[in-house]
C-alpha cells in the first residue's frame, strides 16, 4: 500500500508567491521522520528539510517550511517567495524509526513550475 | 569530498544483455542503496545494505542482483536486461537511521531496446 501521498502531479506558481506542496503519509508507528527532497531537471536529489514526528516545532530552513500536523498525517511543505530556480520536482519521504536500516518510502512527486 | 558517484551516467541495452551499475561513497556510509525512478512512481527500493558483506531486496528486487564487497562500493546487477527495466537508477547512501538523510548519487540513465 502506498505509504506516502503527494495529490498534486504538478503546479504553476508565479515568481515571489508562496506555494505549498501537499504530503499525507501512512503508519502506524509513532516514531517516524519526514524529508522533502528536490529534483531540478539536471536530475540530481537535493535534501531541503526534515521533520521528526517527536519535533514540536515544525522545521524550517530558509524559504522552506514544513506544516507538520501529525493528527492529521500530513507534512506539507512551503515554499515562500518562490524564485524560478526553485521549478523543480519534490518529492516527500517517510523513514519509520522501527525500521532500523535507513530505508526512506517516497511519494510520487510534485512538479513545480514558477513562472515570472 | 566526491560524496557518491555512479558510473556509467547512461547506458544502451539490447534485450538479454547484461551489465553491472557501480557506486561509489567516500563518506564512511554503512548504509547504501539502490533505487528506480520511473514517470509518476517516485523513486522505488530495489536492493540496499546495511554493511560490507550484506544485501537485503527492497521493494522492486526482480530482475537485479546487488552485491556490497567492499564498504565504499555498491553494485548492482542486471543478468537479462528487459525493456522493463528502462529506468533513472539512483544510488544513495547514508550514516544511518534516524534524522540522517540519504545522500544520492547523479543518477545513471538505463534504455533497454
Amino acid at each position: 500500500a502506498q505509504k506516502i501521498t503527494q495529490t498534486q502531479p504538478g503546479m504553476f506558481v508565479q515568481e515571489k508567491e508562496a506555494v505549498t506542496l501537499d504530503c499525507t503519509y501512512d503508519t502506524s508507528d509513532q516514531s517516524y521522520g519526514l524529508f522533502w527532497y528536490k529534483q531540478p531537471s539536471s536530475g540530481e536529489m537535493i535534501f531541503l528539510i526534515y521533520q521528526g514526528s517527536y519535533d514540536e516545532q515544525n522545521a524550517t530552513e530558509g524559504r522552506y517550511s514544513l506544516n507538520f500536523q501529525k493528527a492529521r498525517k500530513s507534512a506539507n511543505l512551503v515554499i515562500s517567495a518562490s524564485q524560478l530556480g526553485d521549478s523543480a520536482m519534490y518529492f516527500c519521504a517517510m523513514r519509520e524509526v522501527r525500521d532500523s536500516w535507513g530505508k526512506l518510502q517516497f511519494g510520487a512527486g510534485t512538479q513545480v513550475v514558477v513562472t515570472p | 569530498n566526491a560524496g557518491v558517484t555512479q558510473t556509467p551516467k547512461f547506458r544502451v541495452l539490447k534485450t538479454g544483455q547484461s551489465m553491472t551499475l557501480l557506486c561509489a561513497q567516500d563518506m564512511n556510509h554503512e548504509y547504501m542503496y539502490w533505487y528506480r525512478q520511473d514517470p509518476g512512481m517516485g523513486l522505488r527500493l530495489i536492493h540496499y545494505s546495511v554493511g560490507e558483506g550484506t544485501t537485503a531486496k527492497g521493494e522492486v528486487p526482480d530482475g537485479y542482483n546487488v552485491s556490497r564487497l567492499k564498504k565504499q562500493n555498491f553494485l548492482l546487477g542486471l543478468e537479462s536486461a528487459a525493456p522493463s527495466q528502462t529506468s533513472v537508477y539512483f544510488c544513495a547512501s547514508t550514516r544511518g537511521a534516524g534524522s540522517e538523510t540519504q545522500y544520492f548519487g547523479p543518477g545513471t540513465r538505463l534504455l533497454v531496446l
